[in-house]
């Protein structure tokens, strides 16, 4: 079991460029979430898939972010025309499918830095 | 949609004392507690949970509560050592494929 990956670790883009940031969950799992965490804060949901169905998206979510996972298996979350707000950790995470709530693995997420 | 406040914010401890972290939420349909400990720059870590059906929970150091009436949870950490200082997070899901709500955070120093 290697965990979640994430990637990259870093980004550091100047304002209004376009940013894309991959996850792949551990292998099992069919759950799979993207969450934004700024300093000092807890990580705010962003959406999830299950599958490659995504079934929900947070009101955080504006027109400039989309999150894609087209076979079911890593995800991808791109930021258009990213602003200086965009900066912060962006954390994935899965789980599994068994009976009743299943834990959230997290990985190490990417932090995006705006100039 | 849920809410979660934790308390307190900091938390300052000498070793070998305990901790205490509480939590609280606000939609009764709530029936999941994970508890995650984050260090500086790491990914947050599961380190214990609890269901709805469950009062109580011990693994070795560390023991979590629920008053699902009272709507609140709380962490116990018995015989802090230095390397338990982190943020601790609690969180909640109300049902088994919903997002994660997660609380402000308690960031826990232990003292040698």
């Amino acid at each position: 079991d290697t965990g979640v990956s994430q990637d990259p670790r870093h980004k550091i883009t100047k304002r209004g460029q376009n940013v894309t940031f991959r996850c792949d969950p551990i292998s099992e799992h069919n759950r799979l979430y993207w969450y934004r965490q700024t300093l000092g804060q807890g990580p705010e949901f962003l959406t999830y898939f299950q599958n490659e169905a995504q079934l929900e998206k947070s009101r955080l979510l504006s027109d400039r972010f989309s999150a894609e996972r087209p076979k079911g298996s890593f995800s991808t979350l791109e930021i258009q025309r990213t602003e200086q707000g965009d900066s912060a950790m962006y954390l994935c995470a899965s789980s599994s499918t068994g009976a009743g709530n299943q834990p959230q693995h997290f990985g190490d997420g990417t932090r995006l830095s705006i100039l | 949609g849920e809410n979660v406040e934790q308390h307190p914010s900091t938390l300052s401890v000498q070793e070998g004392d305990s901790a205490v972290i509480k939590c609280t939420y606000s939609d009764s349909a709530s029936n999941y507690f994970p508890w995650y400990k984050q260090e500086l720059g790491k990914r947050p870590q599961l380190i214990i949970d609890i269901r709805s059906n469950v009062g109580e929970k011990k693994d070795q150091r560390i023991a979590v509560t629920l008053n699902k009436t009272a709507k609140h949870f709380s962490l116990h950490i018995t015989e802090t050592q230095p390397e338990d200082s982190a943020v601790y997070f609690c969180a909640v899901q109300e049902t088994s494929y919903d997002k994660v709500i997660f609380g402000p955070g308690t960031s826990l120093s232990v003292i040698p």
